[in-house]
């Protein structure tokens, strides 16, 4: 198990919005360190969705926002659309680990 | 543009050993930490390693003792190299440039993946 818990799916209609949540603990979200979320479409590379908790990267529609309170962050998807179906991935800076980041289980999410 | 390309990956047996590259390009290499992350088949990611500007290096406990990151400013190029390597080591292998931030840094560029299995 990841120190980041994700729901393993999550689905939604177009046009309707869904939040994926991101939940983790005291040595990492919970110590004030930045959220990250990812989309990786199927068959490619991770991409970079949401940086420092609620940041776009140049180029992510404005569909996509990110938020964190407490000891977990969530990436909320509006305006659903069929090319928003991938999988979503949170990381975070973990203080008790031996690494650098983790990730989350990740979320696989579908347009119905 | 910017553009990491990962190489190396193959078929190898049990105990083997193995060198990825990752060749960067369309920025300053020498400026940027870079890591190594890892997805088993029908798995999520994995962050393996990372090594920063000046050549610090960490490692996640599964790959500690068994693989090493490096990289040549030079050539503008990451390695990682994997020795022992165990059937449950079997994964697309990605690098991706991090971008620094004083509360964890993200990784903001990614390659394409290379394919390592291990199998006898």
């Amino acid at each position: 198990q990841s120190v980041l818990t994700q729901p393993p799916s999550v689905s939604g209609a177009p046009g309707q919005r869904v939040t994926i949540s991101c939940t983790g603990s005291s040595s990492n979200i919970g110590a004030s360190y930045d959220v990250h979320w990812y989309q990786q479409l199927p068959g490619t590379a991770p991409k970079l969705l949401i940086y420092g908790n609620s940041n776009r990267p140049s180029g992510v529609p404005d569909r996509f926002s990110g938020s964190k309170s407490g000891t977990s962050a969530s990436l909320a998807i509006t305006g659903l659309q069929a090319e928003d179906e991938a999988d979503y991935y949170c990381q975070c800076y973990d203080s008790s680990l031996s690494g650098s980041g983790v990730f989350g289980g990740g979320t696989k999410l579908t347009v119905l | 543009q910017v553009q990491l390309v990962e190489s190396g990956g193959d078929l190898v047996k049990p105990g083997g050993s193995l060198r990825l590259s990752c060749a960067a390009s369309g920025f300053t290499f020498s400026d940027y930490y870079m890591s190594w992350i890892r997805q088993a088949p029908g798995k999520g990611l994995e962050w393996l390693s990372y090594i920063t500007d000046s050549s610090f290096t960490n490692y996640a406990d599964s790959v500690k003792g068994r693989f090493t990151i490096s990289r040549d400013n030079a050539e503008n190029s990451l390695y990682l190299q994997m020795n022992s390597l165990r059937a449950e080591d079997t994964a697309v292998y990605y690098c991706a440039r991090e971008v620094t931030a004083a509360r964890g840094n993200a990784l903001d560029v990614w390659g394409q993946g290379t394919m390592v299995t291990v199998s006898s």
